[in-house]
């Protein structure tokens, strides 16, 4: 059974571009959530989706930051116009009954690097 | 969101048992104590989960506080595959909320020698 699928692994951009992250959740999970992780700190919650539905996007920045988990295909995290301050690692997680087990399965991460 | 302190850094060796501490004096009655970890240039990873019992599993052991503000979590005889950040995070299980978020602070940084 495939792990959470996160591409691409490494992505760099320069300012002013776009970023897309895109993550596959695992067979059969439908909660997806995304996570940031500045240099040197701990995961920060951005956002929560199922499939075809904002959850909560408490934590996304209210400009240029952008999630979608469209009914087919990955869900994707969208970052236009970089800065130098996008740079970080995004993690994906996805859940079955999280409420119950409480267990997220996180990707291995996309590390967005802005020059 | 109720916060944990841990320690920045811990060291252990090779095939010994080791304790991570953490404390939650916040904590409130419908918060779950998660254990997550976090491996050099991975995501994070799941180990263990309580609320009031202590709980074993494959992993870890969770040993918890009778009153609920401290908890520990045990490696039996640690690896050198077991370096990494360990995280101890709140999760408020009640139905409203944000009952699926998870607050990572810094953690413990775990150094396992040879």
């Amino acid at each position: 059974n495939a792990g959470v699928m996160q591409n691409p692994r490494h992505l760099v951009r320069r300012r002013g571009q776009e970023a897309r992250l895109r993550c596959s959740p695992m067979k059969g999970h439908s909660h997806v959530y995304w996570y940031r992780q500045l240099p040197e700190e701990g995961l920060k919650f951005m956002v929560y989706l199922q499939k075809e539905n904002i959850i909560d996007e408490s934590g996304m920045p209210k400009e240029r930051f952008s999630a979608e988990f469209p009914k087919e295909g990955p869900s994707i995290l969208r970052i236009q116009q970089v800065v130098r301050g996008d740079s970080a690692a995004y993690f994906c997680a996805s859940s079955g009954d999280f409420l119950n087990t409480g267990e997220l399965f996180f990707g291995e991460g996309s590390r967005l690097t802005v020059l | 969101d109720a916060k944990t302190t841990q320690p920045n850094s811990m060291e252990s060796n090779e095939e010994e048992p080791v304790h991570l501490p953490c404390n939650h004096s916040t904590i409130s009655g419908t918060d779950y104590i998660h254990w997550y970890r976090q491996l050099p240039s991975q995501g994070p990873e799941y180990v263990i989960h309580g609320l009031t019992s202590n709980v074993n599993n494959r992993m870890a052991s969770l040993a918890i506080a009778e009153d609920r503000k401290s908890s520990t979590l045990i490696l039996h005889r640690a690896t050198l595959r077991d370096a990494a950040v360990y995280y101890c995070i709140l999760r408020d299980r009640g139905s409203g909320g944000s009952n699926y978020k998870l607050t990572f602070g810094k953690g413990t940084l775990l150094t396992v020698n040879p």
